[in-house]
């Protein structure tokens, strides 16, 4: 049973240019989270989606940042127009249904490092 | 708000030599408390976790971790480091109200000297 899928490993973007970001969960997870991990920080998390729904986005940046987990497919975080600051590893996390989010203790993707060039 | 502190950046410890990372949360009530380690390019894999009930509480990897609520703190342990050890550790706290999100300390980078 695969964990939870995350790709690209690397991706490198010049400013202004978008960058897509897929995660697949854990099958049978019907809760995704993302997270970013700047520089000699913790994760910090960013938004937390049903399919089909965003349930919590107030880790989100309010422009250029937008999040989706449709009802097939792997769950996408979409930054337009990146910036320099947006150089992070991205982590998604997904946890089964019924089993209180975060509390259960999500299975982590292995990342996406994205640098802005 | 929540909040998770661990003030040792950097650890280096001998192979065989016990270890403990330090863990400081703020949080109005009993808190969910979890330690993940993060190997080196990769993503973070659940040690252990605490919700309610015994305070020293077991995990993978022969380690384990120990809730003073006195203290606010959440340590982690292990008697005999071994190479493989080596990652960085992350402390987090979730929140008893709702489920969504975990606040994470800053992390601490375990390196072991053979």
């Amino acid at each position: 049973n695969a964990g939870v899928m995350q790709n690209p490993r690397h991706l490198v973007r010049r400013r202004g240019q978008e960058a897509r970001l897929r995660c697949s969960p854990v099958k049978g997870h019907s809760h995704v989270y993302w997270y970013r991990q700047l520089p000699e920080e913790g994760l910090k998390f960013m938004v937390y989606l049903q399919k089909e729904n965003i349930i919590d986005e107030s880790g989100m940046p309010k422009e250029r940042f937008s999040a989706e987990f449709p009802k097939e497919g792997p769950s996408i975080l979409r930054i337009q127009q990146v910036v320099r600051g947006d150089s992070a590893a991205y982590f998604c996390a997904s946890s089964p249904p019924g089993t209180g989010g975060a509390n259960y203790g999500y299975t982590f993707g292995s990342g996406t490092r994205l640098t802005v060039v | 708000a929540q909040s998770v502190t661990q003030p040792d950046i950097h650890i280096t410890v001998s192979e065989g030599a016990s270890l403990e990372l330090r863990c400081n949360y703020s949080y109005g009530a009993t808190p969910y408390l979890f330690w993940y380690v993060q190997p080196p390019g990769q993503g973070l894999q659940l040690l252990l976790k605490y919700f309610s009930g015994d305070t020293l509480v077991q995990g993978i990897k022969g380690f384990e971790a120990e809730f003073k609520r006195s203290q606010s703190s959440f340590n982690l342990r292990k008697p005999s480091v071994h190479w493989s050890d080596a990652a960085e550790y992350f402390c987090a706290v979730g929140s008893t109200g709702g489920g969504n999100k975990l606040t994470f300390g800053t992390g601490t980078q375990l390196k072991v000297e053979l």
